[in-house]
């Protein structure tokens, strides 16, 4: 059964700090890998889709890694800035099931 | 282009009753997912439709159920609400086939009381 994993759960940073988000996952078998930003009470606002067959997607100052063979992707922030304060979400579509299946997210807080 | 809708925004019912949330996805998607999110679980899959029909189900009750329509405009249902199903319900609107990306509404927070 495939399992998703986010590390850590919560995260506080000061302003301008690069840092990096962690998903892991128990089975390589997988279509893609999506990273998602959540606002308290709102919906999902995609940021990165990443297809099996790729390494890694760049967007502005996020970049998203994925490495099947170690079961893991990786967020990467550049320059931190408060408005990026959100819970960090990620999703891969199991290619056995073709079901989506979420990580439990990490929240971060960037400090001004 | 617009985005993935949902109505109504938010909901206050009491158990026992039913509920239906309503989802309009983005122009030329045909497959619509829903999930239910609570603080303890998380975001939990519970079913996708494509073209009129049930394509995949997670694991929830009966109770749970849903339709989509020859527009791809879908419905979830919800019958005898128990206090554990308020949560936030999300849909998401895809393309079909091969690995495609999922766009998000902005969810119906249901309150059970």
């Amino acid at each position: 059964k495939q399992e998703v994993t986010q590390i850590p759960a919560a995260l506080s940073v000061p302003e301008g700090e690069n840092l990096v988000l962690n998903c892991s996952f128990t089975d390589s078998a997988i279509y893609n890998l999506q990273w998602f930003r959540q606002d308290p009470g709102k919906g999902l606002t995609s940021l990165l889709l990443i297809q099996s067959s790729q390494r890694e997607q760049t967007s502005g100052r996020l970049n998203a890694s994925l490495d099947k063979s170690s079961g893991r992707s990786t967020l990467y922030i550049a320059a931190s800035q408060p408005g990026d304060s959100a819970t960090y979400l990620c999703a891969l579509l199991s290619s056995g099931t073709y079901k989506y299946i979420f990580g439990t997210g990490t929240r971060l807080k960037v400090l001004a | 282009k617009a985005g993935v809708t949902q109505t109504p925004r938010y909901l206050i019912k009491t158990r026992g009753q039913q509920v239906t949330l309503s989802c309009s996805p983005i122009s030329g998607h045909r497959s619509v997912s829903w999930y239910q999110q609570t603080p303890g679980q998380g975001l939990q899959f519970l079913f996708e439709y494509f073209s009129e029909t049930q394509r995949n189900k997670g694991n929830f009750p009966g109770r749970f159920s849903g339709r989509q329509f020859s527009n791809s405009r879908s419905e979830m249902n919800v019958s005898t609400l128990e206090l554990g199903d308020s949560a936030l319900y999300l849909c998401a609107s895809s393309l079909t086939g091969g690995s495609p990306e999922q766009y998000f509404g902005p969810g119906t927070r249901l309150t059970v009381t």
